[in-house]
């Protein structure tokens, strides 16, 4: 079975701190992608990664960067964390080849008071 | 671009009540479309896909059927089960291609 690990399930930081998001997956896929689900919106893309080093914005990526070094891990940084980024992330994966699923890890929720 | 609408709820049913969550999309094309399912406390999961139209999607007992006509893939199961409770969202890829774009989630509670 696909694993997708997201390194922390729950979070709590403080205005303007920077944190790190990590997500590792083991089934050699391609793309990695980085969601925000927020109450009534759903799902948005912040960014997604095509390959190492590869990366392309999403919907919302003001606020927000990413890492991808190696091919199995890829990093949600949020330089300066605000209040409005209070939310549950979640980090996915796929093979490039598939007819589109995505294996999604369970989720970081990230307090930022 | 391509867009997903979905019925909001909360929808609350009786165990082994008949479920239906309405799902309409707008898309270039005729895309793959999907269901996903967020259990408390998880990621999301897929539950069915439909690859091209009229194809049928199953899972689980749950039922979604492609319909171009009415651009429509609604989500039905027959009999509904406690452990069903759940978030469920109706996807399809991105203009783009590049990822896929979600509707905003209908949950749905089961009461024995």
């Amino acid at each position: 079975d696909v694993k997708v690990t997201q390194s922390s399930r729950y979070l709590v930081k403080r205005t303007g701190e920077k944190v790190f998001l990590e997500c590792v997956q083991d089934m050699d896929h391609e793309n990695m992608f980085w969601y925000r689900q927020d109450p009534g919106l759903g799902l948005r893309l912040i960014y997604f990664s095509y390959d190492v080093k590869m990366k392309e914005k999403g919907d919302i990526p003001e606020g927000y960067s990413v890492s991808r070094e190696k091919k199995e891990r890829f990093s949600l940084i949020l330089e300066s964390a605000s209040t409005n980024q209070t939310s549950m992330y979640l980090c996915a994966s796929r093979h490039r080849v598939d007819t589109g699923e995505l294996f999604f890890g369970e989720g970081s929720r990230l307090t930022v008071l | 671009g391509n867009s997903v609408t979905q019925m909001e709820g909360p929808v609350t049913l009786s165990e082994e009540a008949f479920l239906t969550i309405n799902c309409t999309y707008t898309a270039t094309g005729y895309p793959s479309l999907f269901w996903y399912v967020q259990y408390p406390g998880e990621g999301l999961q897929l539950l069915l896909k439909a690859t091209k139209a009229d194809d049928k999607g199953s899972n689980k007992g749950f039922e979604a059927t492609y319909r171009k006509e009415t651009t429509s893939f609604h989500l039905e199961k027959g009999s509904v089960q406690v452990s069903d409770s759940a978030v469920y969202f109706c996807a399809l890829p991105d203009t783009g291609r590049r990822a896929l774009t979600f509707g905003s989630g209908t949950r749905l509670q089961v009461q024995p």
